[in-house]
């Protein structure tokens, strides 16, 4: 089935360590996105893409980074674990004519 | 930054009856979506509005753009559990051109 595929679906990470949650898309879309959803606060934009070797900063991109080496793949670093980025992150493309995103099943991080 | 407003927060219904849900901004979209996100899974887009005063219809659920272009509502006729779900809004924000999500209207529809 076409779309976005996230990986890991939950993880359990010690604060301080490094992780890397993977997104790719099979729909050949330009623009990919991370996103974080927090109770009360909705979806946050941390970083987006909107071409292959392109990057920008979103709303809250503060101790995560984003590479997009190819069209296909996206995946979001976390550096250095706080417990203040448990939440459940949600991965995004969008075909640039038609600007309706498609995401992911998202990825449920507990940093403790 | 451009911000989005939604109400109500939380809203439990019987089947069969209709409901509105709104989303609100003091700022000025070139469009407008909705989505609907169940527990477990990311959201998934219903509608894109781009025309101020334009109203789209998808079986029970209407659409509307403010003429402004600053406010939505989606209406639902006779509701079903399988309406149940948490709708979001979002409109172009500042970001280049991604869209800002609003908090939500988490509805929950009872057999």
């Amino acid at each position: 089935t076409a779309g976005i595929t996230q990986a890991p679906t939950s993880q359990i990470l010690a604060a301080g360590r490094s992780m890397t949650l993977r997104c790719t898309q099979d729909m050949r879309h330009n623009a990919m996105y991370w996103y974080r959803q927090d109770l009360g606060l909705g979806l946050r934009l941390i970083h987006y893409s909107n071409t292959a070797g392109t990057t920008g900063k979103g709303e809250v991109p503060d101790g995560y980074s984003v590479s997009r080496a190819n069209t296909d793949d996206f995946p979001l670093t976390l550096a250095s674990a706080v417990p203040s980025q448990t939440s459940v992150y949600f991965c995004a493309s969008s075909d640039s004519r038609s600007g309706g995103y498609t995401f992911g099943s998202g990825t449920r991080l507990t940093v403790v | 930054t451009q911000l989005l407003e939604q109400s109500p927060q939380f809203l439990s219904i019987q089947e069969g009856e209709n409901l509105t849900v709104y989303c609100n901004s003091s700022s000025v979209f070139s469009s407008l979506q909705w989505y609907r996100q169940e527990p477990g899974e990311g959201p998934v887009l219903l509608v894109t509005v781009v025309t101020g005063g334009e109203v789209k219809k998808l079986k029970r659920l209407t659409f509307q753009f403010g003429d402004a272009r600053k406010d939505s509502s989606l209406h639902i006729t006779a509701a079903q559990p399988g309406d149940t779900g948490l709708y979001l809004c979002a409109g172009v924000g500042n970001y280049g051109q991604n869209f800002v999500f609003g908090p939500g209207t988490r509805l929950s529809v009872l057999p």
